[in-house]
């Protein structure tokens, strides 16, 4: 079945430093893949995503390159700030899986001044 | 509604007991997700309906779980005979098919 492996949290960065949050994938075929965003006390929002191979989704400064060879869609950011506190889950989207989701375990991202 | 709403934001209830989490999904949205979150693990896929069509139940871990959307709108989890392990988070999503899920901000549950 699909299955979505994140890198273990938490995180805890600086301002400014550089974010890699990785995460890699098992399914069949050509999944879609999603990073999603849960701000303290409020729901999960999309943050990007990427529906085929060498595809970069981009948003917020944030961006993540779907890679078919290493089955991996590792969230990158350039230089973080504290208002990116918050849980970043990876999630898939199979070929034959409809519209459901299949979400990693999410990965607590802080970022002191 | 401008987006999807879920009520009690907070449930506390004694193990034993019976529990129904209601989800309001945006208006227009055909199809309706359950996920459940639990400490420091991830979503757990429960149930997805879609339209008029048979709901996808294959991630309810119990036959003490079960769901239903009426009028294809509002749609309601219920937990019977609640266990210590029903304690999470339990989140509603709605999209169109094909497009992004928009999220409510889920029902903490706490069982004791």
């Amino acid at each position: 079945g699909n299955s979505v492996t994140q890198m273990e949290g938490p995180v805890t960065l600086s301002e400014e430093a550089f974010l890699t949050i990785n995460c890699t994938y098992t399914a069949t075929g050509y999944p879609s893949l999603f990073w999603y965003v849960q701000y303290p006390g409020e729901g999960l929002q999309l943050l990007l995503k990427a529906t085929k191979a060498d595809d970069k989704g981009s948003n917020k400064g944030f961006e993540a390159t779907y890679r078919k060879e290493t089955t991996s869609f590792h969230l990158e950011k350039g230089s973080v700030q504290v208002s990116d506190s918050a849980v970043y889950f990876c999630a898939l989207r199979g070929e034959t899986s409809g519209s459901r989701l299949t979400f990693g375990e999410g990965t607590q991202l802080t970022v002191n001044p | 509604g401008a987006g999807v709403s879920q009520s009690p934001s907070n449930k506390v209830t004694e193990k034993g007991k019976d529990v129904e989490l209601r989800c309001d999904p945006i208006s227009g949205h055909t199809a309706l997700y359950w996920y459940r979150q639990s400490l420091g693990q991830g979503l757990e896929f429960l149930i997805y309906f879609q339209g008029n069509s048979a709901p996808d139940k294959s991630g309810l871990p119990s036959d003490r779980f079960s769901a239903e959307r009426t009028g294809g709108s509002v749609s309601t989890l219920t937990i019977q005979r609640t266990q210590q392990e029903d304690s999470a988070v339990y989140l509603c999503a709605s999209s169109l098919v094909g497009f992004g899920y928009t999220f409510g901000s889920g029902t903490r549950l706490t069982v004791v």
